[in-house]
């Protein structure tokens, strides 16, 4: 069984469409990340919650939008889609406390045209 | 406030030759240390990990990292290179506000 997997893995949307990325997790983990990897691979955190409550909300802009119907599940919402939006988007999760391994998806390859 | 530097953005060896990928970091906490690997178009698998245990901890794949708090080092070690070791490898720092802070990655090349 997959832990943590992800869908769409690919995803190819033309500028100023909105798009969604799903995440779930089968880890009774409560805590789930969204990271945007560039094409430099450089991971970046994007959100974190921790029992479907936002905790992390780095500078991203507010085109996009988590969110967490329950512990197990965090989607990513993006909004009028910008070239720059292209990105492999890595969902992940772990228990809270500091030093847990954190597992994560298998990537979301998002390309906008 | 957390850190991570990985000192090298690629590294090339030969097979059967030793890899050392190069990790500092710098933490106000006592932190806990990751190493993780990217294959092509794959998501990021945990290697190793550090948490105040032995210092010297031992992954999958026969990789090795040891903690060294006065050098505030957690190098990646390897005694031979596989080709399938070619990856991209991320050294990660997690403190007491667990941010988990991720290095830039580097870049091993094995060649045959």
């Amino acid at each position: 069984d997959t832990a943590v997997s992800q869908t769409p893995k690919y995803l190819v949307t033309q500028m100023g469409n909105d798009k969604s990325i799903k995440c779930e997790q089968n880890l009774g983990h409560d805590t789930m990340y969204w990271y945007k990897q560039d094409s430099k691979k450089f991971l970046k955190i994007m959100f974190s919650y921790n029992n479907k409550e936002l905790i992390i909300n780095e500078t991203v802009p507010n085109r996009f939008s988590p969110k967490s119907p329950d512990k197990a599940h965090l989607n990513l919402h993006i909004n009028s889609l910008e070239l720059g939006d292209s990105a492999v988007y890595f969902c992940a999760s772990s228990q809270a406390q500091a030093g847990n391994t954190i597992y994560f998806g298998e990537g979301s390859w998002l390309t906008v045209v | 406030a957390q850190s991570v530097t990985q000192l090298d953005s690629h590294v090339s060896v030969s097979e059967g030759t030793p890899v050392l990928l190069r990790c500092n970091y710098s933490s106000s906490y006592s932190p806990s240390l990751f190493w993780y690997v990217q294959h092509p178009n794959k998501g990021l698998q945990l290697l190793l990990k550090y948490t105040s245990a032995a210092t010297l901890v031992k992954g999958i794949n026969g990789f090795e990292a040891e903690f060294k708090k006065s050098e505030t080092s957690f190098h990646l070690t390897k005694p031979s290179a596989h080709m399938s070791d070619a990856a991209e490898y991320f050294c990660v720092v997690a403190g007491g506000s667990y941010i988990p802070t991720f290095g830039r990655g580097t870049s091993l090349i094995v060649h045959p």
